[in-house]
C-alpha cells in the first residue's frame, strides 16, 4: 500500500497547549498537504509544502518536511476548542496528476 | 454556490441496487477527483478527471464502479449492484489545475449506506 502512517491516531490536549501530529510515507513525493476534517464534513485544505521546501507557516500552523526521513509534522500552537477535528496528511506523486494519497489521520480533541 | 456541491447528502439503499452520486465542482476548476472514506479511515482515491484527457481510473475497486464527467462540469459516480462493503462516504474534490500543486476543494460528501 502507498498509504503512509500518521501518529498519534488520537490526541487529547487542553486549550492553549500545542499539538503536534506526524506523518511518514514510503515513496518519493511531489508535495505533501495537510487537511482538516470536522465531523460529518468534507476536508479543508490547510497547508501545501513542496518537496524542495522544509518548513511553512500559516497563522498558528507550522508544517515541516524532511524528505530524507520521509516524514512531515504539523504543529498547531496555542490550540483552541475549535481546532477539534481530524487532521490528515496527503501527498501527491510525480507524473500521477494530482491524486492525493492519504494517511489514516489524527483525531485531535482540544478541551476547553 | 462558491464551493463543491454533492448530492444526495445521504443515501440508503438495498443491496443489489444501483446508485448514482453527483458532484458539482467549483466553476472553472478543470480537475475533479472522487474519493471514498470508510468509517474512521483516511480517504482512498477512486478516479480523476482533467479537462478532456482520459480519466485516471486506477483507484476504482471493481467494474461495478464507473464515473463520468461532461467537459469541466458535473460528474456522476455510479455504483452498480451495490454490496454492503460499498457503505462509506464518497467525497468529491476539484482544483483549478492538475498536477497536484494546487489545493483540492472538497464537498461534504454523500454518506452511502447499503442495507
Amino acid at each position: 500500500s502507498q498509504q503512509g502512517e500518521e501518529d498519534p491516531q488520537a490526541l487529547s490536549i487542553q486549550e492553549g497547549e500545542n499539538a503536534t501530529m506526524n506523518c511518514s510515507y514510503k515513496t518519493s513525493i511531489n508535495n505533501l498537504q495537510w487537511y482538516r476534517q470536522n465531523s460529518g464534513r468534507g476536508l479543508v485544505h490547510l497547508i501545501l509544502i513542496r518537496s524542495n521546501e522544509r518548513e511553512k507557516h500559516s497563522g498558528r500552523l507550522r508544517v515541516t518536511l524532511d524528505t530524507s526521513k520521509k516524514s512531515s509534522s504539523l504543529l498547531i500552537t496555542a490550540s483552541r476548542a475549535a481546532d477539534t477535528a481530524s487532521y490528515f496528511c496527503a501527498r501527491t506523486l510525480y507524473n500521477q496528476g494530482g491524486k492525493l494519497i492519504f494517511g489514516q489521520g489524527t483525531e485531535l480533541s482540544v478541551k476547553p | 454556490g462558491a464551493g463543491v456541491s454533492q448530492s444526495p447528502s445521504n443515501k440508503v439503499t438495498e443491496k443489489g441496487k444501483d446508485v448514482e452520486l453527483r458532484c458539482d465542482p467549483i466553476s472553472g476548476h478543470t480537475a475533479l477527483y472522487w474519493y471514498r472514506q470508510r468509517l474512521g479511515q483516511g480517504l482512498e482515491f477512486l478516479i480523476y478527471f482533467q479537462g478532456n484527457s482520459a480519466p485516471d481510473k486506477s483507484g476504482l475497486p471493481s467494474d461495478r464502479f464507473s464515473a463520468e464527467r461532461t467537459g469541466e462540469s458535473v460528474s456522476t459516480l455510479t455504483i452498480q449492484r451495490t454490496q454492503q462493503e460499498d457503505s462509506a462516504v464518497y467525497l468529491c474534490a476539484s482544483s483549478s489545475i492538475s498536477g497536484g500543486n494546487q489545493p483540492q476543494h472538497f464537498g461534504d460528501g454523500t454518506r452511502l449506506s447499503i442495507l
